[in-house]
């Protein structure tokens, strides 16, 4: 069974652009949720989504945004790129409605600000 | 803010050791997960463990959680060089939608052959 896959694997883009990031979750999995991970910060949560629908935020500014798709692909938008914005940003799946089951993580996406 | 909190925050242990990761958090939980990490790469899930559970056994890994501390701890036995990388632990944060995990910033293992 494929992984979880995220592409690009690396990104380098310069302030004020907007991006789009991709997750393609295990078959079958239809909850996607989506973490930025930084040195100083560590890992945080931004959103998660089941069946298209957005069930949970982090403490984000409103330029992040995300969706999903019916085939369970997501894909999260950074608008109006900062230097802070640079980031590992991670995309898990998991089965069912629950939160207490194992996340499968991909790699994700290696953002650079410039 | 983070829930978990992990100490320490660096181990560094010869191959063959056990190695000793803590995990601190705030609220109340449904269940504490372990997770590892490879340098640049996504989190692998290790042991889901429960509220209602005190121990829980994966080869050689141990996870205990005290809920009345509010702790964890994950215990790697006969350690080895591959088990080099961060561990994290995370908290459904014990509501009743939760649909996120909050994690700690880690502790950093590096196991020296």
């Amino acid at each position: 069974k494929a992984g979880v896959t995220q592409t690009p694997r690396y990104l380098i883009k310069t302030r004020g652009q907007q991006v789009t990031l991709s997750c393609s979750p295990i078959s079958g999995h239809r909850s996607v949720s989506w973490y930025q991970q930084t040195p100083g910060q560590g890992l945080q949560f931004l959103f998660e989504y089941f069946s298209e629908t957005q069930r949970n935020k982090g403490n984000f500014p409103g330029r992040f945004s995300g969706r999903q798709f019916s085939n369970s692909r997501s894909e999260m938008n950074v608008s109006t790129l900062e230097l802070g914005d640079s980031a590992l940003y991670l995309c898990a799946s998991s089965l069912g409605t629950l939160i207490d089951q194992p996340q499968h993580f991909g790699d994700g996406t290696r953002l650079s600000i410039l | 803010s983070q829930q978990g909190e992990e100490d320490p925050q660096a181990l560094s242990i010869q191959e063959g050791e056990n190695a000793t990761m803590n995990c601190s958090y705030k609220t109340s939980i449904n269940n504490l997960q372990w997770y590892r990490q490879n340098s640049g790469r996504g989190l692998v899930h290790l042991i889901l463990i429960r509220s209602n559970e005190r121990e829980k056994h994966s080869g050689r890994l141990r996870v205990t959680l005290d809920t009345s501390k509010k702790s964890s701890s994950l215990l790697i036995t006969a350690s080895r060089a591959a088990d080099t990388a961060s561990y994290f632990c995370a908290t459904d944060g014990g509501g009743g939608s939760n649909y996120k995990l909050t994690f700690g910033k880690g502790t950093l293992l590096t196991v020296n052959p």
